[in-house]
């Protein structure tokens, strides 16, 4: 089973309307990103979480809004959907040990197309 | 502030040549370095890392990458292209206190490989 899962795969939707998406992770790991992949511009953070109680915007956050419901659960929220939103979604994972070197662990992804 | 260049948004290599894939950053302080993988329609995949030890990393798939602090470059390279290479390409920073476990990508390189 994958370490890291998003749900859903693919979603379209019209503009105007909320829209959810979930990740879940059985990593054990303390903290959770959400980015958006657009061509030619590689991957933009939107939100981080470095645990349940903590919640930072990254540098696209206009427009989103994220809940941490649990160590496993990082979802990311669009209020009100508009076309520029169209793009690839990614959540990540990543350590808080001593030990750790910040590796960020990725889920497969969310194709969100906004009509 | 942290940022990465990727030099070469495609590059096309044919099957057996050399593979190399060009990433220079910068940071405020020392880097952790990454690449990762993300093959179609799928999610990004760890391929090597510099973590502050050895200046040459070896990772998965026959792929090496060398850490140049003088040329603030981090290359990543391949004796001989195979086709399962065709993929896009992502080099990214992390590192300082008040960057911490977050992410700076580049754009990314997409390479095919031609018979």
């Amino acid at each position: 089973d994958a370490d890291v899962t998003q749900t859903p795969r693919n979603r379209i939707t019209k503009t105007g309307k909320r829209i959810m998406l979930e990740c879940s992770q059985t990593k054990g790991h303390d903290r959770m990103y959400w980015y958006r992949q657009d061509p030619g511009l590689g991957l933009r953070l939107i939100y981080y979480s470095f645990d349940v109680k903590d919640i930072n915007k990254g540098e696209i956050s206009d427009g989103y809004s994220v809940s941490r419901q649990a160590q496993a659960k990082f979802s990311l929220s669009l209020e009100s959907a508009i076309p520029n939103q169209t793009a690839l979604y990614f959540c990540a994972t990543s350590d808080l040990g001593g030990q750790s070197d910040g590796t960020q662990y990725f889920g497969p992804g969310t194709r969100l197309t906004v009509l | 502030a942290q940022s990465v260049t990727q030099l070469g948004s495609h590059v096309s290599v044919s099957e057996g040549a050399l593979v190399l894939l060009r990433c220079n950053y910068s940071s405020s302080v020392p880097p952790y370095l990454f690449w990762y993988v993300q093959y179609p329609n799928q999610g990004l995949q760890l391929l090597l890392k510099y973590t502050s030890a050895a200046t040459l990393v070896k990772g998965i798939n026959g792929f090496e990458a060398e850490f140049k602090k003088s040329e603030t470059s981090f290359h990543l390279t391949k004796p001989s292209a195979h086709m399962s290479d065709a993929a896009e390409y992502f080099c990214a920073v992390s590192g300082g206190t008040d960057s911490w476990g977050k992410f700076q990508f580049g754009a990314g390189t997409q390479v095919v490989v031609t018979p």
